[in-house]
């Protein structure tokens, strides 16, 4: 089972910051497979990034996805006051068929 | 628009089985399967199995398969997802997804793209 480890845990910043996600996976994982979510509290996740780094749709352009192999990373380049949520990378894969990382709680400073 | 539906909050006794629902509409309801994902509270997420309406077919996390069972009803475009034997740390925030495979230029891609706002199911004595 491929495990996903996010960090930071907790991400203090202020709006207009950029915000640097990491998601790092326990084997290669394809970046095809490799898909980032948005949950803010009360709300089923939403999707954001898929294929490692291309933006679902409605998805504002501030949101970007990189990275290959283990080591994944959302970036929001520069934060609004609605991007305060947490963050989630999520791979698909055999068995289990899709993984999900701890999250990452991004707060306001 | 693409919208699952759920079905309302319920709270079991341990032991008991808890059947939750996901209604679809705004797209062909076998064209695609259904994931089940569940929250407990102030926890991550946890992928609990997949299922095709097309044919029925399962894909149950190895921890869930022995308690759960996803089922379709295709005249209804419904999903289901039942929980047996409930403990307390099933209580969590139930949700649909529906995965999506999207191939282009040799490379197929897999995400969640749809979610149900989720159904909270509360074990307690």
């Amino acid at each position: 089972e491929i495990v996903l480890t996010q960090s930071p845990g907790t991400l203090s910043l202020s709006p207009g910051e950029r915000a640097t996600l990491s998601c790092r996976a326990s084997q290669s994982v394809s970046s095809s497979y490799l898909a980032w979510y948005q949950q803010k509290p009360g709300q089923a996740p939403r999707l954001l990034i898929y294929g490692a780094s291309s933006r679902a749709t409605g998805i504002p352009d501030r949101f970007s996805g990189s990275g290959s192999g283990t080591d994944f990373t959302l970036t929001i380049s520069r934060l609004e006051p609605e991007d305060f949520a947490v963050y989630f990378c999520q791979q698909y894969g055999s068995s289990p068929l899709y993984t999900f990382g701890q999250g990452t709680k991004l707060e306001i400073k | 628009q693409v919208q699952l539906v759920q079905s309302e909050a319920q709270v079991k006794k341990p032991g008991a089985s808890v059947k939750v629902s996901c209604k679809a509409s705004g797209y062909r309801f076998t064209n695609h399967g259904i994931n089940w994902v569940r929250q407990a509270p102030g926890q991550g997420l946890e992928w609990m199995g997949w299922i095709s309406p097309y044919n029925g077919h399962t894909n149950y996390a190895q921890n869930l398969q022995a308690r759960v069972t996803m089922t379709t009803d295709t005249s209804t475009s419904t999903a289901y997802m039942e929980v047996r034997s409930l403990r307390s740390d099933d209580t969590a925030v139930y949700y649909c997804a529906r995965p999506q495979q999207y191939c282009s230029g040799g490379t197929c891609y897999y995400y969640m793209d749809v979610w149900g706002e989720g159904t909270t199911v509360t074990v307690s004595s």
